[in-house]
């Protein structure tokens, strides 16, 4: 199984700041990499794809990059709705998993 | 609307069963893959099950693999999720997904989520 680690696990910060979560995973998983954004009480929602393809409807202040082992999900100018807990999951093999997530809260 | 709706949770003794619905709109159903995610109260995402566009391929994680079962029903658009066995660990907010490629290959992402049924095991 393919560990997905996230950090940091909390991240403090204030609007218009710039927020970086990374996702480190167990073994190469070359580019096969999804974030999601989840809020209290609701699914998670889709952001970004294959490491750095946006989900329909995301605004392009939210971006990924990495490949292999390291990725990081970048939201540039938080804005007050961007506060939640994100999740990396992988679909590189079976079992699909998840990082345990980065919660970004208010500072 | 493009809607994925959840039914079937509640309350249920451990080593009893129970089956979980979930109703797809709004787009192709038997097109695509369908997954069920689950989350502990307080816990992170978990992924429990898959099933081909066509009902003709399975996967289930380790722990509940021979407890579970996933089905479809491509004439009305509806997701299933038999859990048999149940115990106290399966206690959380399971989730129906959609695939995000028609493409199979069993390994996707999630692009459409329901809304959530919670399952609570407990006597």
């Amino acid at each position: 199984e393919i560990v997905l680690t996230q950090s940091p696990a909390t991240l403090s910060l204030s609007p218009g700041e710039r927020a970086t979560l990374s996702c480190r995973a167990s073994q190469s998983i070359y580019n096969y990499l999804a974030w999601y954004q989840q809020k209290p009480g609701q699914a998670p929602r889709l952001l970004l794809y294959d490491a750095s393809n946006r989900a329909t409807g995301i605004p392009a202040r939210f971006s990924g990059s990495g490949s292999g082992t390291a990725f990081t999900l970048t939201i540039s100018n938080l804005e007050p709705e961007d506060f939640g807990i994100y999740y990396c999951q992988q679909r590189s093999s079976r079992p699909l998993t998840f990082g345990g997530g980065t919660k970004v809260e208010i500072k | 609307q493009v809607q994925l709706v959840e039914s079937g949770g509640g309350v249920v003794q451990p080593g009893k069963s129970l089956r979980l619905s979930c109703a797809a709109s709004g787009f192709t159903f038997s097109n695509y893959g369908m997954h069920w995610v689950r989350q502990a109260p307080g816990k992170g995402l978990e992924w429990m099950a898959v099933i081909a566009y066509d009902g003709g391929n399975k996967y289930y994680t380790d722990s509940v693999q021979g407890r579970f079962t996933i089905s479809r029903d491509n004439s009305n658009s509806t997701l299933f999720l038999q859990m048999n066995s149940l115990r106290p660990e399966d206690t959380a907010v399971y989730y129906c997904a959609k695939s995000h490629s028609t493409t199979w290959y069993g390994l996707d992402y999630f692009d459409l989520w329901g809304q959530g049924s919670l399952v609570t095991v407990s006597s």
